[in-house]
């Protein structure tokens, strides 16, 4: 069964360094997503994709995130300059419909630690 | 975006069928009702969805009320995988917009 791949599965890193987690979303899906989930705390939405840009994007993703998707299978989310708070686990997502009738495929996460 | 009201736990045996509530009172007529689950250390997995009909997939049964202000998902043999964080979503219809709002779901704990 087709899934979502996240690279790296945990990544530890120093405060105001630089960090991109990877996600290879399924082959044939036309949106992509990131979440995060703050230790016991709510998943909560930061940023949809379609069509090479950012469809919606929630309060959290601010200047300091970016995504990308530069070779037509990768879906990257950079955090130019890592806080203490973004330690998180960061989900990443696909759907092959809008319409909010399509299912989202989430990936089993990247956790960052942010020292 | 609709609010939703869910139990934060419960219990059921192995092999009992389960009823998961959901009120969604505030969902409007074109908001579809989407059920996620997260087991331990996983990302959140799809379970179902509909709109005013009950429907029936693979893993779940899903009946929607009347006027759609509440919904029950329906495991009907759960097993000790089905031990996760289950939670009732509404969505709107937005083209290309799945922007899942997450609340804090209901706990369901399998008891062997």
């Amino acid at each position: 069964e087709p899934e979502v791949t996240q690279t790296p599965s945990h990544q530890v890193t120093q405060m105001g360094q630089e960090v991109i987690l990877r996600c290879v979303p399924i082959s044939n899906h036309l949106y992509f997503y990131w979440y995060r989930q703050i230790l016991g705390q709510k998943v909560e939405f930061l940023v949809s994709f379609y069509n090479n840009e950012i469809s919606e994007k929630s309060e959290i993703f601010d200047d300091q995130f970016s995504v990308e998707r530069p070779d037509g299978s990768n879906f990257t989310l950079k955090i130019r300059s890592t806080k203490l708070e973004d330690s998180a686990m960061y989900f990443c997502a696909s759907s092959r419909q809008g319409r909010g009738t399509g299912e989202l495929f989430f990936g089993e996460g990247s956790r960052l630690t942010v020292l | 975006d609709a609010k939703t009201t869910q139990p934060n736990s419960m219990e059921s045996n192995e092999e009992e069928p389960v009823h998961l509530p959901c009120n969604h009172s505030t969902i409007s007529g074109t908001d579809y009702i989407h059920w996620y689950r997260q087991l331990p250390s996983q990302g959140p997995e799809y379970v179902i969805h509909g709109l005013t009909s009950n429907v029936n997939n693979r893993m779940a049964s899903l009946a929607i009320a009347e006027d759609r202000k509440s919904s029950t998902l329906i495991l009907h043999r759960a097993t000790l995988r089905d031990a996760a964080v289950y939670y009732c979503i509404p969505l709107r219809g937005n083209f290309g917009n799945e922007k899942l709002t997450f609340g804090t779901g209901t706990r369901l704990t399998i008891i062997p």
